[in-house]
């Protein structure tokens, strides 16, 4: 069955830092999320992409973070300077999109957990 | 701004039981509710969904329900298994936004323990 898939499992960086995190969609899913759980709270929406551009965006989602489809098969979210605050697993979901019918089930990703030191 | 809140937090009961999860959201608006499952240290695994048209869905031993009026959904899980024991969460699509783009907002979670 085809599934998200996330790269990398775990990533460790210091403060400051750039990071990336990957996602490989489910081939035929055309709108990409990324969300995030921090250690012991929600998982909260950060961002939605569709055709090339961002849908919607939530207040977490400042200028530190940008998204993008580099290839046509990855989809990326990028820190540009990581806080210490950016600790959290980050999820990537996807939704099935055929001909003019949108289906709304979004399947998950495992996960990239991001430790920020 | 929609709230998504899950009772109890925790629940353990013994294998064979039936239970049932609470979520209740303040928005009834809401378009659809997804229930999922979060095992330790992994990913969310879609159990249901039920679109704003739909009062219930089921797949095998899991019934979920939707009552937007009171802005309520259960998850019904029969004849518990030890392989049953995760955290669930539920998560309400709040607003339609036209480009098929649906933001979800979760509860917290339940986390529900089955003993043998």
């Amino acid at each position: 069955e085809p599934e998200v898939t996330q790269t990398p499992s775990h990533q460790v960086t210091q403060m400051g830092q750039e990071v990336i995190l990957r996602c490989v969609p489910i081939s035929n899913h055309l709108y990409f999320y990324w969300y995030r759980q921090i250690l012991g709270q929600k998982v909260e929406f950060l961002v939605s992409f569709y055709n090339n551009e961002i849908s919607e965006k939530s207040e977490i989602f400042d200028d530190q973070f940008s998204v993008e489809r580099p290839d046509g098969s990855n989809f990326t979210l990028k820190i540009r300077s990581t806080k210490l605050e950016d600790s959290a697993m980050y999820f990537c979901a996807t939704n099935r999109h055929e001909g003019s019918i949108s289906y709304n089930e979004q399947f998950f990703g495992p996960g990239t957990r991001l430790t920020v030191l | 701004k929609q709230e998504v809140t899950q009772i109890p937090a925790a629940l353990s009961v013994p294998e064979g039981e039936n239970l049932v999860l609470n979520c209740s959201f303040t928005d009834s608006a809401i378009y659809n509710l997804q229930w999922f499952r979060q095992d330790p240290g992994k990913g969310l695994t879609s159990l249901l969904l039920i679109q704003s048209s739909q009062r219930e869905q089921t797949s095998g031993r899991l019934n979920a329900s939707l009552d937007k009026s009171s802005g309520r959904s259960t998850l019904y899980i029969a004849a518990s298994q030890p392989g049953d024991s995760a955290t669930y969460l539920c998560a309400g699509e709040t607003a339609y936004s036209g480009a098929g783009s649906y933001q979800l907002t979760f509860g917290k979670g339940t986390k529900l323990s089955v003993i043998p």
